[in-house]
């Protein structure tokens, strides 16, 4: 698609209960970066894919969070047995592989507002 | 590691006025920076660029300065419209980041007409 789409845009959901959150890059960018906006805040950063290569996981808070990418393209962000203090607005981007050396640059989805009651 | 801060989280300016928002970053290996604007209910939207080979980089009414010395970022917007009024965050890049954005906790800009 023309731009990094991620649903839903917004989800409320009850505490204890696991979510998922999805991202759909940018078509051909290789690298996937999620990260977490609290209310007011700057991004904290999550988890980062790239290509084939492990991700890098060294942002995520708990192991109550995870993500995978599946084929190299969409992306899911789970949270289980969510919290209050998960309630954030999360963030998808993606990015062409800076490896290739061309030139690259991070296109951001508008988000998943989650709230936790 | 990295991290990222700004001087002023707040920055209120007249309609047609130039605005600067400042931006410092501790780790000398960083070797991208961008800036990026925040609207209301939207995702970061990037503004411009900058490589550490560059000193300055100009854009349309944006110019973005890097002072490697003093690991010093600025972001300049020249006669500042209504529509500029967002959130400001720069990000730093580098190797020893594990090449991901880290990002400063932002510059609210506000504009008066």
């Amino acid at each position: 698609g023309a731009g990094v789409s991620q649903s839903p845009s917004n989800k409320v959901t009850e505490k204890g209960k696991d979510v998922e959150l999805r991202c759909d890059p940018i078509s051909g960018h290789t690298a996937l970066y999620w990260y977490r906006q609290s209310l007011g805040q700057g991004l904290e950063f999550l988890i980062y894919f790239q290509g084939n290569s492990a991700p890098d996981k060294s942002g995520l808070p708990s192991d109550r969070f995870s993500a995978e990418r599946t084929g190299g393209s969409v992306s899911t962000l789970t949270i289980q047995r969510t919290q209050q203090e998960d309630s954030a607005v999360y963030l998808c981007a993606s990015s062409l592989d800076r490896n290739r050396g061309q030139r690259y640059g991070y296109t951001f989805g508008s988000g998943t507002r989650l709230t936790v009651v | 590691g990295e991290s990222v801060g700004l001087h002023l989280p707040t920055l209120s300016v007249q309609e047609g006025d130039n605005s600067i928002i400042n931006c410092a970053y501790s780790n000398s290996a960083s070797d991208y920076f961008i800036w990026y604007k925040q609207e209301s209910g939207k995702g970061p939207q990037f503004i411009i660029d900058i490589r550490s080979n560059m000193d300055k980089r100009q854009g349309q009414r944006v110019t973005v300065l890097l002072n490697k010395t003093v690991k010093h970022l600025s972001l300049q917007i020249a006669a500042t419209q209504p529509g500029d009024s967002a959130v400001y965050f720069c990000a730093v890049e580098g190797r020893a980041a594990g090449n991901k954005l880290t990002f400063g906790g932002g510059t609210r800009v506000l504009v008066k007409p």
